[in-house]
């Protein structure tokens, strides 16, 4: 069963600096991870979609990184904004399944 | 760009009447899922939907709920007999393909069982 765990659960920064989010996955025979960001009583917007062949993918100030061996992914966000506040979640299937695993999220605040 | 709608936005309703909850995908997409998230907790997948039928299903989309797909745009969810614990943020989501392709969310239909 693939359990999804994101770490911090929240993180407040000040504006400019440079973050990362953290995500785990117990199970490694993955197709894709997904990063999305959820607004306040929002749905979901994809960010990042990482196939199970590519290590990384970049748009704009996200970079997100996957190592597949030790069940890791993380969201490197650049040079953060205010508007980057939200809850950024990540999420995997388990294989051969359409059963997408969400972690809890990380709830950021960037400070003006 | 192409999104994913869904209605109603927030829909009340009395413990034991049923609800349907309806969605149109992104066009060209052939996989459409149902979550949920109940407030405060993670993102739940409730079932997925490929050329006309179920393709997987989760523990909690029990014989109370059932999804359709009655023409070529709308993807419905219904509740028959709405519980308390149905009170939750449903999300329908589609996809261009099932092992590799992205997941595309809609805002989402607060439903409010009384």
């Amino acid at each position: 069963k693939q359990e999804v765990t994101q770490i911090p659960a929240a993180l407040s920064v000040p504006e400019g600096e440079n973050l990362v989010l953290n995500c785990s996955f117990t199970d490694s025979a993955i197709y894709n991870l997904q990063w999305f960001r959820q607004d306040p009583g929002k749905g979901l917007t994809s960010l990042l979609l990482i196939q199970s062949s590519q290590r990384e993918q970049t748009s704009g100030r996200l970079n997100a990184s996957l190592d597949k061996s030790s069940g890791r992914s993380t969201l490197y966000i650049a040079a953060s904004q205010p508007g980057d506040s939200a809850t950024y979640l990540c999420a995997a299937p388990r294989y051969n399944n359409n059963d997408m695993r969400f972690g809890a999220g990380t709830r950021l605040t960037v400070k003006p | 760009e192409p999104e994913v709608t869904q209605t109603p936005s927030h829909q009340v309703t009395q413990m034991g009447q049923e609800v349907i909850l309806r969605c149109v995908p992104i066009s060209n997409h052939l996989y459409f899922y149902w979550y949920r998230q109940i407030l405060g907790q993670k993102v739940e997948f409730l079932v997925s939907f490929y050329n006309n039928e179920i393709s997987e299903k989760s523990e909690i989309f029990d014989d109370q709920f059932s999804v359709e797909r009655p023409d070529g745009s709308n993807f419905t969810l219904k509740i028959r007999s709405t519980k308390l614990e149905d009170s939750a943020m449903y999300f329908c989501a589609s996809s261009p393909g099932a092992d590799t392709g992205e997941l595309f969310f809609g805002e989402g239909s607060r439903l409010t069982v009384l």
